[in-house]
Parts: C-alpha cells; structure tokens; sequence
C-alpha cells in the first residue's frame, strides 16, 4: 500500500512560475525524499529531509516538513519547461528504518512555455 | 558510474510465458529493490534485498513472481507463467545506506506487455 498521497494530482503552470506541491503521509517517518520522474524514465533523486529538519534547499528546490501534520510539501520557483515530470514523495521509517522507501501517488507537473 | 543496468528494456510476451527481468545494480550498494509502476497503482514495491538476503518480499502479487539475488551485482525477477495484469514498467534500483538515511538509485525500467 502507499504511504504517501500528493496533491494535486496534475499541475500545469507557465514557464517562470513557481509550483507547489504537497505529500501527506500516515505513520511516523525517519526522513522524507522527492523523486522526479520524466516521461519514459526512471525515478531521479531530488532532495531529502530528516524527521527533526522543518526546511531545506536545494537550488531552486525548497521542501518544508511538518510532522506534527504528517505533511511536507516542495516548491519549485522559477519554473522551466524541462521542470515537467510527475514529482512523487518518498517515505522512510518504521519496521525497516531507512531501508524501505514508500513512494506517494506522484503529481504531473506541466509547465508552459 | 554506470548507473543501475536493466535488461532488457521493452520484451513483447504472450499469455502464459515465463519473463526473466535483469539488473545489474550500483557497485557498492548493498541493497537492491524491485518495484512495478502502473497508472492504475502507481509505484509498488515488490521486494528488497540487503546484502543480497530477500529482506521484505510482502509486495510479490503472488507465487508466479519470484527474485532472486546470487551475488552483489546481479539480481533477477522472474514471472511463470505471465497473465496480461503483470503489464507494468519494472525498475530496479539500489542504495547504499549512509547517516541521512536511504537515496535510491532508479534504473532505466523493464517495459513489459503481456498480449
């Protein structure tokens, strides 16, 4: 089964915008990673948060966790038209600690030229 | 680094024929993972290995799937017999446990139809 559930589910912004999008997940979690994933292709690692981190960076990628609401949530500014793939959260924690990742149901991000 | 190498990338089946998925993972990570992408149930985690030992194989659909992991560089996912529903794209991919907790290296994917 899946542990995270994104939203939205389809994005589609223009070129320059920022995109948000949001995870919620169920149980508790040792750290929380966003993949991306082109169209034909495998998953890419993006960005990963710790359970005891709040905010993160990374270029023109910001993540924000909130435990305490089972939530995180990645910004992308500035959008580009090579930013479009679908972004799935990843969840880590309990029975197999950082082992076992469980992804969300992804959000199709697409940006306008 | 090569990357996380599957094999082959498109195969073409009929109904009630065996398929042999290959992966060859990063070197020097010690865990491997198979998962199934569909657009009715997005990505599902079939099984994972640790130093090649199966360690959660909760996700195999049934006993026509099966995995195995001879030795650190190699790992097979097999399907007997093959039914039209095991459609799918299957990756495989690996990580290496460090202090931030688990990165996972995705291949390129299996595509398989089942006619």
């Amino acid at each position: 089964s899946q542990q995270g559930e994104e939203d939205p589910q389809a994005l589609s912004i223009q070129e320059g915008e920022n995109a948000t999008m949001n995870c919620s997940y169920k149980t508790s979690i040792n750290n929380l990673q966003w993949y991306r994933q082109n169209s034909g292709r495998g998953l890419v690692h993006l960005i990963l948060i710790r359970s005891n981190e709040r905010e993160k960076h990374s270029g023109r990628l910001r993540v924000t966790l909130d435990t305490s609401k089972k939530s995180s949530s990645l910004l992308i500014t500035a959008s580009r038209a090579a930013d479009t793939a679908s972004y799935f959260c990843a969840t880590a924690g309990g029975l197999f600690g950082n082992e076992k990742l469980t992804f969300g149901t992804g959000t199709r991000l697409t940006i306008i030229p | 680094d090569a990357g996380v190498i599957q094999s082959p990338r498109h195969e073409v089946t009929e109904m009630g024929q065996e398929v042999t998925l290959r992966c060859k993972p990063i070197s020097g990570h010690n865990s491997l993972f198979w998962y199934r992408q569909t657009m009715m149930r997005g990505l599902e985690l079939l099984i994972y290995f640790n130093n090649n030992v199966p360690i959660d194989d909760s996700g195999m659909p049934e006993d026509r799937f099966s995995a195995k992991m001879p030795n650190a560089s190699f790992s097979t996912l097999k399907i007997q017999p093959s039914e039209p529903r095991d459609s799918a794209v299957y990756f495989c991919a690996s990580s290496s446990l460090d202090r931030d907790g688990n990165t996972i290296y995705f291949g390129e994917g299996s595509w398989l139809t089942v006619v």
